[in-house]
């Protein structure tokens, strides 16, 4: 069975803080992997997919750790309107497959 | 960009009624999915839908259930056929934008069901 693990929270982190949430994946022959926003009562959006040797963007950094099936996601200088909820995704065969989402980790950024 | 329509926005639902769910893409995409996200849950592939073939389910999903149709590269749609309050939930559908997946899936706005 697929599954996709992320610490729920809520993380309640001050303005300006650095957070950082993690996530782990079962399958190991995912191919992608991507971490998703989704504000309330909205779709998710892609943030941004996850490659091996690392990627930023921004004040996004993500990393994978294919040995572990480990992915994370950090955010720096945090904003008021990064509140929300960040889905891991992971997929195989390049997405043709669909994909399988955490159930997500609700960041709550407070002024 | 693209974009997804995905209509209706809402609808609530007499139990035992049925619900079909419409998806346009403003380009040609050779795969859609539907996704179902039941409340405080996170997303649950319902089924992927290639134009020319039958949708392909995954497990706990059946087609008497979730009928599709995709009639051609731009379009498809979902029912839920017989309502239950238990398929109170939003569904959405998904299409790969950019070919190849590697660079994420987009979803429609989605349809929040209400089946009392």
């Amino acid at each position: 069975r697929k599954e996709v693990e992320q610490d729920p929270g809520p993380f309640n982190v001050p303005e300006g803080a650095t957070v950082a949430f993690n996530c782990t994946y079962s399958n190991s022959a995912s191919q992608s992997f991507f971490w998703y926003r989704q504000d309330c009562r909205k779709e998710p959006k892609l943030l941004m997919s996850v490659y091996s040797s690392g990627n930023e963007d921004g004040r996004f950094t993500a990393q994978l750790n294919r040995a572990s099936q480990y992915i994370s996601l950090l955010i720096r200088d945090s904003k008021l309107s990064d509140s929300a909820t960040y889905l891991c995704v992971v997929s195989e065969r390049g997405g043709a497959d669909g994909l399988t989402f955490g159930k997500g980790t609700h960041l709550i950024i407070q002024p | 960009s693209a974009v997804i329509s995905q209509k209706p926005s809402r609808d609530i639902c007499q139990r035992g009624t049925s619900l079909t769910i419409q998806c346009q893409v403003d380009s040609q995409v050779t795969m859609m999915f539907w996704y179902r996200q039941q409340p405080g849950q996170s997303l649950t592939l319902i089924a992927t839908a290639n134009q020319g073939s039958e949708a392909t389910y995954e497990s706990g999903f059946v087609i008497d259930k979730f009928p599709i149709s995709r009639p051609n590269l731009t379009f498809s749609t979902l029912t839920v056929s017989n309502m239950s309050p238990e398929d109170s939930s939003i569904y959405l559908c998904s299409v790969d934008l950019h070919r190849g997946g590697s660079y994420g899936y987009t979803f429609g706005s989605g349809t929040r069901l209400t089946v009392v």
